[in-house]
C-alpha cells in the first residue's frame, strides 16, 4: 500500500513568518492530496488539497505544491498567526477510491 | 445539518468487555470510514464502507467489527477490548469516494 511520510514533527515559527511542512508518498498512483488541521480535542479539518493534474493551489495564506516526478508535496503557511497553531496532516489517495493514507503529523506553533 | 456525528465522546472500559460506537452523517454520503489516532502515528482507517449494507477492511482491522444497515450510520464495535484498543476514534464520510472526507468529533476509549 501507499506510504506517506510527512516532517518535520514539530515546527516553531515567530508570528508572521512563513512554515512550510513537506510530505514524501511511494505510489505514483496516487491522485488526490488533503491537507488537514486539528486543533487540540477537535477533529481534523480540511484547509485545502490538491489533485494530482495541478502543481499548486492557493488560498489566502495557504499554498500546497505538488512535484509528480519527486512524489512530494508540501504545505506553506505564509504570514502566520498564533490562530495557526495545531497539528496538520497529510494524505494521499488514488481517487476515485476509498482508503486515505495520513502522514503522521506535525505540531506547529506560532510564537507571538 | 449536524454533519458527521459520533456516540459516546468518552468511554472507559475494562479489558474483555465490548461496546458499540456510533457514527451518524446526514450528508447522503455513501462511503463511511472509522479511523484511529495514536500519538506520533496519524490516523490508521480501521474499517470503511462503500454503500449501505457495506463493509471492507482497512489498515487495522483486527479486534473491531463494523455494520452500515442504514445509510446514515455506521457502527464500530469491539468485542472484547483490550488496552492496545485505548485510542481516539474518528468517524468520516465522503460523497462517492472522488472527494475529500470529513470527520466527526471523535471518541476517546480508555481500556483499563
Amino acid at each position: 500500500g501507499e506510504n506517506v511520510e510527512q516532517h518535520p514533527s514539530t515546527l516553531s515559527v515567530q508570528e508572521g513568518d512563513s512554515a512550510v511542512i513537506k510530505c514524501t508518498y511511494s505510489d505514483s498512483a496516487s491522485n488526490y492530496f488533503p491537507w488537514y488541521k486539528q486543533e487540540l480535542g477537535k477533529r481534523p479539518q480540511l484547509i485545502i488539497d490538491i489533485r494530482s493534474n495541478v502543481g499548486e493551489k492557493k488560498d489566502q495564506r495557504i499554498a500546497v505544491t505538488l512535484n509528480k516526478t519527486a512524489k512530494h508535496f508540501s504545505l506553506h503557511i505564509t504570514e502566520t498567526q498564533p490562530e495557526d497553531s495545531a497539528v496538520y496532516f497529510c494524505a494521499a489517495s488514488i481517487l476515485p477510491g476509498n482508503q486515505f493514507y495520513f502522514g503522521t503529523g506535525t505540531s506547529l506553533t506560532v510564537i507571538p | 445539518n449536524a454533519g458527521v456525528t459520533q456516540t459516546p465522546k468518552f468511554r472507559v472500559l475494562k479489558t474483555g468487555q465490548s461496546m458499540t460506537l456510533l457514527c451518524a452523517q446526514d450528508m447522503n454520503h455513501e462511503y463511511m470510514y472509522w479511523y484511529r489516532q495514536d500519538p506520533g502515528m496519524g490516523l490508521r482507517l480501521i474499517h470503511y464502507s462503500v454503500g449501505e449494507g457495506t463493509t471492507a477492511k482497512g489498515e487495522v482491522p483486527d479486534g473491531y467489527n463494523v455494520s452500515r444497515l442504514k445509510k446514515q450510520n455506521f457502527l464500530l464495535g469491539l468485542e472484547s477490548a483490550a488496552p492496545s484498543q485505548t485510542s481516539v476514534y474518528f468517524c468520516a464520510s465522503s460523497f462517492s469516494g472522488v472527494e475529500t472526507q470529513y470527520f466527526g468529533p471523535g471518541t476517546r476509549l480508555l481500556v483499563l
